[in-house]
């Protein structure tokens, strides 16, 4: 099976950089995405890596190792709107189906 | 339309029942997909649609969850004869194409008494 491994919860000062990390185990890869939930809401995209690298994106960063099965997600200029959970998701290679961590609560406080 | 939207957004039934869930994805996206998501969890896939077409529905639990998508626009999720065990919260994403971001929808809070 596949298994994608996320710290539960996080906290951070309000100004600060945050890092969560995602490990992954899967059969192959196509693709690793990362998605913001609010309590109570929809997961929104947040970034897409395919290729190893950082990708940014505002204050937002993404970072993929496929041969350490490894990514992160940087957030900088810590807002308290960024209080959430933090999802990391990768396709398996041979599918279009993302298997979806269990979410990092991130908790940001002044 | 301008996102994803997903009926009723709250169902409370009787153990035994029908239930049918309803998803209209972002009008140009050919993919469509099925997730349960339990409280403090991701979403788990139960099945997904690229345009009518169904290639894999290896995630629905037993056989009598059901999906379908006719025309490749809006899709419906039925469960019979329901059971306690199936209350969770159910979404429905969609994306241009497989593979690419999903959009999801606000999902549907299905409580089984």
């Amino acid at each position: 099976g596949q298994n994608i491994d996320q710290p539960t919860e996080m906290t951070a000062t309000e100004g600060a950089i945050v890092q969560i990390n995602c490990t992954y185990q899967t059969s192959g890869f196509n693709g690793l995405f990362w998605y913001q939930q609010h309590a109570g809401e929809a997961p929104t995209f947040l970034s897409y890596n395919v290729l190893d690298g950082l990708e940014e994106k505002g204050r937002f960063s993404s970072f993929l190792s496929r041969s350490k099965g490894y990514s992160y997600l940087l957030l900088k200029e810590l807002q308290m709107k960024d209080s959430a959970s933090y999802l990391c998701a990768v396709i398996p290679g041979g599918s279009y189906i993302p298997t979806f961590g269990r979410g990092t609560s991130l908790i940001v406080h002044p | 339309g301008a996102g994803v939207s997903q009926s009723p957004r709250y169902k409370v039934t009787k153990r035994g029942q029908d239930v049918t869930l309803r998803c209209d994805p972002i009008s140009s996206h050919a993919t469509l997909y099925w997730y349960q998501q339990a409280l403090g969890q991701g979403p788990e896939f139960l099945t997904y649609f690229n345009y009518e077409a169904q290639p894999d529905k290896s995630g629905l639990p037993s056989d009598r969850f059901s999906a379908e998508r006719p025309e490749g626009s809006i899709s419906t999720l039925t469960i019979q004869r329901t059971e306690q065990r199936d209350s969770a919260m159910y979404r429905c994403a969609s994306s241009l194409a497989r593979g690419n971001e999903q959009y999801f929808g606000p999902g549907t809070r299905l409580t089984v008494t």
